[in-house]
């Protein structure tokens, strides 16, 4: 029982390069939701997805673009990677939406940008 | 938009009882939860007040009083694997996401 599977763990960018992140699940889920965690913020939401082959901007979307083209797959693309994308960046996927129940997290990726 | 003021930090010895308080401001409110992250881990979810009064999970409950936007994480017998940061969390305005607080780093000594 898997759950939530982010790939890469970790990545060291130069930047302006850019990178794809992975985030699988296998619960089902309909949603799904990429955030970032820096030190003294918090989790804040980058985009999530309330179904296959939809996105939505979340709290802190610039920079970021996202993709939900299979359902049990979310993906996080950093276009021109910039030092002030260097997070963690956690992925999470729940039934249910609304109660805030529940969300499963990947492991994370933390990702340095130099 | 939401938002969410909690202590950043708080410190207890081994068997205490802790309280760690969440004020939130939000409109269009569908509840309260409260996640736990050990250091370099997956936040985990711990509990959810959808209602006024409290829910008891083990050593863990949680309050949530919505006249006063004000929740709270009840941790007893503390134990120093609860050495953690604990988040309070609302779901964003239009129901879809959850929004989640600074978190509290909670450090237990023996």
């Amino acid at each position: 029982n898997a759950g939530v599977t982010q790939t890469p763990k970790f990545r060291v960018l130069k930047t302006g390069q850019s990178m794809t992140l992975l985030c699988a699940q296998d619960m089902n889920h309909e949603y799904m939701y990429w955030y970032r965690q820096d030190p003294g913020m918090g989790l804040r939401l980058i985009h999530y997805s309330v179904g296959e082959g939809t996105t939505a901007k979340g709290e802190v979307p610039d920079g970021y673009n996202v993709s939900r083209l299979k359902k049990q797959n979310f993906l996080l693309g950093l276009e021109s990677a910039a030092p002030s994308q260097t997070s963690v960046y956690f992925c999470a996927s729940s039934s249910d939406a609304d109660r805030g129940q529940g969300y499963t997290f990947g492991s994370g990726t933390r990702l340095t940008v130099v | 938009g939401q938002s969410l003021e909690q202590p950043s930090e708080v410190t207890a010895v081994e068997g205490a009882i802790v309280q760690i308080n969440c004020t939130y401001q939000t409109s269009g409110f569908y509840g309260l939860s409260w996640y736990q992250q050990h250091d370099g881990g997956a936040p985990t979810f711990l509990s959810y007040n959808g209602l006024d009064g409290l829910e008891e999970t083990g050593r863990f409950s949680s309050f949530l009083s919505r006249s006063d936007s004000y929740g709270y994480l009840l941790l007893q017998e503390l134990q120093m694997k609860d050495s953690a940061s604990y988040f309070c969390a609302v779901v964003n305005q239009a129901g879809t996401a959850l929004i989640f607080g600074k978190g509290t780093t909670l450090s237990v000594s023996s």
